[in-house]
């Protein structure tokens, strides 16, 4: 029972790399997130998605990209790092708006 | 507008009862969490409460709210170390479709 998986959970970028977080769910959830966490601030929202194919933006965007092609995948790209997104990156998922959200294991980024 | 706010800190001696608080901003809340991250871990949900419900009693753990002060806390009895960890309140909203806002989260430490 994986549940929210991403991958990778490590990664080092040097400033200007590109890379993809990838998240994947196996509960069937319509709706996915991708957080960051930075000390002392909590969880930000970046993007979300409410189903196969809609993205939107949440509470801090720029810089990063969404897709969700397929239903349980909901990938997070950033097209040139910068040191400011060096970061925890956590995914999550839940069924239905309101409901308990299952979170994946974090991706911690430094990008140097 | 949209915040969760928590204070950072909060040290309790082993066996003692943990009160965390948090304060929302947002009157169109529906639910509203509280989060559990181990070192190293994801988020897990400790427990959740309904808008409309005054109290949740979960074993060890009592959730309380006032929608009048916007006030949520959560009460630990007899605190253990296990219970070492950051606590994330979190709020989802239905005026803005399925977004989740947390918490800075509360570092709680236990002495023996």
């Amino acid at each position: 029972n994986a549940g929210v998986t991403q991958t990778p959970k490590f990664r080092v970028l040097k400033t200007g790399q590109s890379m993809t977080l990838l998240c994947a769910q196996d509960m069937n959830h319509e709706y996915m997130y991708w957080y960051r966490q930075d000390p002392g601030m909590g969880l930000r929202l970046i993007h979300y998605s409410v189903g196969e194919g809609t993205t939107a933006k949440g509470e801090v965007p720029d810089g990063y990209n969404v897709s969700r092609l397929k239903k349980q995948n909901f990938l997070l790209g950033l097209e040139s790092a910068a040191p400011s997104q060096t970061s925890v990156y956590f995914c999550a998922s839940s069924y239905r708006a309101g409901t308990e959200a299952f979170f994946g294991q974090g991706t911690r980024l430094t990008v140097v | 507008g949209e915040d969760v706010e928590q204070s950072l800190f909060l040290s309790v001696r082993e066996g003692d009862s943990s009160v965390i608080n948090c304060t929302y901003t947002d009157s169109s809340s529906t639910y509203l969490y509280w989060y559990k991250q181990e070192p190293g871990a994801g988020l897990q949900l400790l427990t959740y409460i309904f808008s409309n419900m005054d109290m949740k009693q979960d074993q060890r753990l009592t959730v309380l709210l006032n929608k009048k002060d916007k006030h949520l806390s959560l009460r630990i009895a007899d605190t253990q170390t296990g219970d070492s960890a950051i606590y994330f309140c979190a709020e989802s909203l239905t005026s803005s479709a399925s977004k989740i806002i947390f918490g800075s989260g509360t570092r709680l430490s236990i002495r023996p």
